[in-house]
């Protein structure tokens, strides 16, 4: 069985450049969330999708968003990039209790 | 609301030393409990769960004991080696409305020297 996938595996980004990072769950998973891993950091809750709908979100500005689309798969969009964004962006997926997580998309922003 | 409370690292051992990594928790109701292993560079990995009460989560030498009376977790392994070497997290899933959002700990970094 495939694990979570994340796309691309690096991206480099300038000021004020909008990322786009993308989020594959299990097979048959319905929900998917996303983390920021800053260098030396902990994991930071970014946002929750489940059957399409945001159900909650972290502590993070509104330039982080993202949407879920019908077949489950997720899509995390920074605008406005700022210095501090650079970190590894974590995808999970679930289907009950249980996160399983994708290796990660590693965000640069110079 | 929920917590967890990881011990400090980093934690830096000798191969076949005894392995204790702290975790405690603060959760209404009855939480499921994750350890989750994180190899340099890499995602995380489920390393063991509990879902209730004196449930015993097993995985590659690693156990922890799901222990409501003094609300911990805590990870242990008898005889570590080096490729063992990796940040690994704590984390717990509430049971309630805002179910989905899993709380983690801040990690501790194991370093194994041969």
């Amino acid at each position: 069985e495939a694990g979570v996938t994340q796309s691309p595996t690096h991206l480099i980004k300038t000021r004020g450049q909008q990322a786009t990072l993308r989020c594959s769950p299990i097979s048959g998973h319905t929900s998917v969330y996303w983390y920021q891993q800053a260098l030396g950091l902990g994991l930071q809750f970014l946002l929750w999708y489940d059957e399409g709908e945001e159900r909650n979100r972290g502590n993070f500005p509104p330039r982080f968003s993202g949407r879920q689309f019908p077949n489950y798969s997720s899509e995390l969009n920074v605008n406005a990039l700022e210095l501090e964004d650079s970190a590894l962006y974590l995808c999970a997926s679930s289907l009950s209790d249980t996160q399983y997580f994708g290796p990660g998309t590693r965000l640069t922003v110079l | 609301g929920n917590s967890v409370t990881q011990m400090e690292g980093p934690v830096t051992l000798s191969e076949e030393a005894f392995l204790t990594i702290n975790c405690t928790y603060t959760a209404t109701g009855y939480p499921s409990l994750f350890w989750y292993v994180q190899y340099p560079g890499e995602g995380l990995q489920l390393l063991l769960k509990a879902t209730k009460a004196d449930d015993k989560g097993s995985n590659k030498g690693f156990e922890a004991t799901y222990r409501k009376e003094t609300t911990s977790f805590h990870l242990e392994k008898g005889s570590v080696q080096v490729s063992d070497s990796a940040v690994y997290f704590c984390a717990l899933s509430a049971r309630s409305t805002n179910a989905g959002k899993s709380t983690f700990g801040d990690g501790t970094t194991l370093t194994v020297k041969p």
